[in-house]
């Protein structure tokens, strides 16, 4: 069973800065990996697909990298609307997540 | 557009059952696998269990956890999925999605059904 592990557990930047989340595999999974947005209240949205592609209406500032078993969520400059938890999902067997990472309004 | 909507969640006692559904649209339901993902009250995302497209098999995959309590069904001509759950345990306790998109990823999901399981 591959764990994802994500850093930090929380993150505190202001609008305009850049943030960058971390998933780490415990194997490799290739570039089988996805990024989630989740608000409160809300389903998960997907991000970014196999590591590095955004999905449809997903702006510029989403930034996927990395492959194997360290991979990166880049956000160029924060909006006031990208303060949620982010997840990554591997699936290079079943579907794992990660813990998530909380990215909170400093 | 997409849409799919889950029902079917409540209260339950340890032990019981309930069985979730998810009214799908917008795509082609019968070709598409469909995935429960639940998430506990404050905590992440879980993979539940998924079934194959009609193409594919109509297969299912459970996570551990579930195995052997849980059963993922599919009714092609009403585009509806469901989550039978027997032998529930307080653990259970969750938000349900059913989602879907590709093999992968999910690029889709309804917006959830609570499942509390308490004496």
């Amino acid at each position: 069973e591959i764990v994802l592990t994500q850093s930090p557990a929380t993150l505190s930047l202001s609008p305009g800065e850049r943030a960058t989340l971390s998933c780490r595999a415990s194997q490799s999974v290739s570039t089988y990996l996805a990024w989630y947005q989740q608000k409160p209240g809300q389903a998960p949205r997907l991000l970014i697909y196999d590591a590095s592609n955004r999905a449809t209406g997903i702006p510029a500032r989403f930034i996927g990298s990395g492959s194997g078993t360290d991979f990166a969520l880049t956000i160029s400059s924060l909006e006031p609307e990208d303060f949620a938890v982010y997840y990554c999902q591997e699936r290079s067997f079943w579907y794992t997540f990660g813990q998530g990472t909380k990215l909170e309004i400093k | 557009e997409v849409q799919m909507v889950e029902s079917g969640g409540g209260f339950v006692k340890p032990g019981g059952s309930l069985r979730l559904s998810c009214a799908a649209s917008g795509f082609t339901f019968s070709n598409a696998w469909m995935s429960w993902v639940r998430q506990a009250p404050g905590k992440g995302l879980e993979w539940v269990g998924r079934i194959k497209g009609i193409t594919d098999g109509e297969t299912t995959d459970y996570a551990a956890p579930v195995e052997g309590r849980f059963t993922i069904s599919r009714d092609d001509s009403k585009n509806t999925l469901y989550l039978q759950m027997n032998g529930l345990k307080t653990e259970d306790t969750a938000v349900y999605y059913c989602a879907t998109g590709t093999w992968k990823y999910f690029a889709y999901w309804g917006q959830g059904t609570l499942v509390t399981v308490s004496s």
